[in-house]
């Protein structure tokens, strides 16, 4: 099975500080993605990545950046994180199978609180 | 720009009993594949079905069962002899097909929260 790994559940953090959010996959899985989860929003697309040192902006990339070294790595970080940035976080990966791309797999999502 | 609606914030159903949760979406494309989407409670989303738009057959998996509608760009998903390991949000996507410079971006519905109830 395909594991998607969110280094955090839980985190809680103050304003203004600069905050890194991990994930890992261990399939080899091209595509990578952020979302952020918000009630009656359904999940927000913040940015992804189809390679290694590959991103592209999703629908709000605003007050966050991206970062991706390694193939299995995918790193979303709030600059300077502001009490509207609060939320849940998740990361997901998928592959492109011959000419197409396959269903997403998620990580465990990490419920951020900006204080 | 494509649309995921899903008009129903919250369902309930008694367990054994089948309960169908509506999804809509806006799309110019014709060949794209839309997605239901399951999160249990504090725990992690897995797919729960896929169909795929240039396929007529409606897709099933067990308990689970779509009525795709392309025409009218509908989508709804129908879990038949419900259970209690069927409490969950449920979330509707849509995802373009790969020959239209698609990179695997999910575009999702709000999210129908459903209660089974013993």
């Amino acid at each position: 099975d395909v594991k998607v790994t969110q280094s955090s559940r839980y985190l809680v953090k103050r304003t203004g500080e600069k905050v890194f959010l991990e994930c890992v996959q261990d399939m080899d899985h091209e595509n990578m993605f952020w979302y952020r989860q918000d009630p009656g929003l359904g999940l927000r697309l913040i940015y992804f990545s189809y390679d290694v040192k590959m991103k592209e902006k999703g629908d709000i990339p605003e007050g966050y950046s991206v970062s991706r070294e390694k193939k299995e790595r995918f790193s979303l970080i709030l600059e300077s994180a502001s009490t509207n940035q609060t939320s849940m976080y998740l990361c997901a990966s998928s592959i492109l199978q011959g000419a197409d791309n396959q269903p997403q797999h998620f990580g465990d999502g990490t419920r951020l609180s900006i204080l | 720009a494509q649309t995921v609606t899903q008009s129903q914030p919250e369902m309930s159903v008694q367990e054994a009993e089948t309960v169908t949760l509506s999804c809509t979406y806006d799309t110019s494309e014709s060949n794209y594949y839309l997605f239901w989407y399951k999160q249990p409670p504090s725990r992690q989303m897995i797919l729960v079905i896929r169909q795929e738009a240039y396929k007529q057959q409606n897709a099933t998996e067990n308990r689970f069962s779509v009525n795709f509608q392309k025409a009218a760009k509908s989508f709804s998903l129908k879990i038949s002899d419900s259970q209690l390991g069927d409490t969950a949000m449920y979330f509707c996507a849509f995802m373009k097909h790969a020959g239209s410079s698609n990179t695997g971006k999910l575009i999702f519905g709000q999210g129908t929260t459903l209660q089974v109830k013993p």
